[in-house]
């Protein structure tokens, strides 16, 4: 099985602050999903990234694909508290049937 | 808009009953999931299913058991739950790979257990 490493797994920051989450692995993945979950909900897709060196921006965040696919990071400007959730990664091993390989998660408090 | 609908949100059980947890999609997808998520451990797979009638099991089987007798309807069995099977359940489907870019999984809410 392959792992996926999250840090850091808790941030707590002040609204206005930014923020880098990142995803790591010693495997590489076809592709990276990011997911936000709220809480009492299931986590819904952000973003996926396929392409080794990617940069994709959802307004005020940027996620970045490693050049070796096999690490990404999530960065956030200017957080507000909207944004608290668990954020979780993904990795896509299109090479099995079983799809996702996720990381454990890092949970974001944004504090107004 | 897609919708994966896991039936029961909060459940309380008791130590050896049988728990059945049930999830329907609505968007014709091969394949659905289910995985477990506690806290600092991240989702965690039980098991998987990628046709009718057919299941793979996941890191986690051990204590499960699964059923997928209609390609929109895959559920769940702890045939005698115990207090450490506790935990939020998350059911979820997806396309088959090269249908849908980057296989995204549709998740269900998710349903909360707890074995007393």
């Amino acid at each position: 099985t392959q792992l996926l490493e999250q840090s850091p797994q808790f941030l707590s920051i002040q609204e206005g602050e930014n923020l880098t989450v990142y995803c790591n692995s010693s495997s590489v993945f076809s592709s990276l999903q990011w997911y936000r979950q709220e809480p009492g909900e299931g986590p819904v897709l952000l973003v996926t990234v396929v392409t080794g060196g990617e940069v994709k921006k959802l307004k005020r965040l940027t996620f970045q694909f490693g050049d070796a696919r096999k690490d990404s990071s999530l960065h956030i400007t200017a957080a507000q508290p909207g944004d608290t959730g668990l954020y979780l990664c993904a990795g896509d091993d299109a090479g099995s049937a079983r799809q996702l390989t996720f990381g454990s998660g890092t949970q974001l408090t944004v504090l107004p | 808009d897609v919708k994966v609908t896991q039936s029961s949100r909060y459940l309380v059980k008791r130590t050896g009953e049988k728990v059945f947890l049930e999830c329907v999609q609505d968007m014709d997808h091969e394949n659905m999931f289910w995985y477990r998520q506690d806290p600092g451990l991240g989702l965690r797979l039980i098991y998987f299913s990628y046709d009718v009638k057919m299941k793979e099991k996941g890191d986690i089987p051990e204590g499960y058991s699964v059923s997928r007798e209609k390609k929109e309807r895959f559920s769940l069995i702890l045939e005698s739950a115990s207090t450490n099977q506790t935990s939020m359940y998350l059911c979820a489907s997806s396309l088959k790979p090269g249908e849908d870019s980057g296989n995204t999984i549709y998740f269900g809410e998710g349903s909360w257990l707890t074995v007393v």
